[in-house]
């Protein structure tokens, strides 16, 4: 079966400091894979998706990216952290391909910027 | 680009109360999700659902995509169905594999 694993599980960081979390999924080859955010516990925010190693796309300008080294790892990082990158960040899967198919969750990393 | 809602956004029962949650979408999608997020933020797949009627347990949904809408049903609630649900609609247009996401019905049980 599948499995997606995220850490860390919680994360406090200075404005201003780096950030880099990471996401693997096992059990599958070739996932599509999401990172979202939600802050204030409502409405998930997309802000990447990646169909394949190095193909990455953005859904909102911000202060963040994101990486694709492996095929089943995907990385957010920020060089320079805001007080408005706070928030949950959730990472997601789903089966390569088209049409859409279900996305799973991990945990979530809970990030606070002080 | 495509709206998904969702009523009623807030919603308290007594234990063993019956309810039913609603999620509208403004255009035609490729498929529905509904999620329950725990108080502890894990989102748990509840239903994967492009038309027709699931049930699982107390638990049951049915999409009419013609109409677009779902409903989500929860029957004899119990405290652990506390938290908030989500529903999510897929939208398809070339590679770009989104899910748009509903804000949400928060769910408190009362014992």
């Amino acid at each position: 079966s599948q499995t997606i694993h995220q850490w860390p599980a919680t994360l406090v960081q200075p404005v201003g400091s780096p950030l880099s979390l990471e996401c693997t999924v096992e059990g599958t080859s070739n996932p599509n894979l999401y990172w979202y955010r939600q802050a204030a516990g409502r409405g998930l925010q997309l802000l990447f998706y990646s169909v394949g190693i190095g193909q990455i796309s953005s859904e909102v300008p911000q202060n963040l990216s994101a990486s694709r080294p492996q095929d089943r790892q995907f990385i957010l990082s920020s060089k320079k952290l805001l007080l408005s990158d706070s928030g949950f960040y959730l990472c997601a899967w789903s089966v390569g391909g088209n049409p859409p198919d279900e996305q799973f969750f991990g945990p979530g990393t809970r990030l606070t910027v002080l | 680009g495509i709206q998904v809602e969702q009523s009623p956004p807030d919603l308290i029962l007594q234990e063993g109360a019956n309810s039913t949650l609603r999620c509208n979408f403004s255009d035609s999608v490729n498929n529905l999700q509904w999620f329950h997020q725990n108080p502890w933020g894990q989102l748990i797949n509840l239903f994967y659902i492009p038309s027709g009627t699931k049930q699982n347990g107390r638990l049951s949904a049915t999409t009419v995509a013609t109409e677009r809408y779902s409903l989500l049903y929860i029957s004899s609630s119990q405290t652990t169905d506390s938290g908030v649900y989500f529903c999510a609609a897929c939208l398809n247009a070339g590679n770009n594999r989104k899910l748009i996401w509903g804000l949400g019905t928060s769910l408190a049980v009362n014992p």
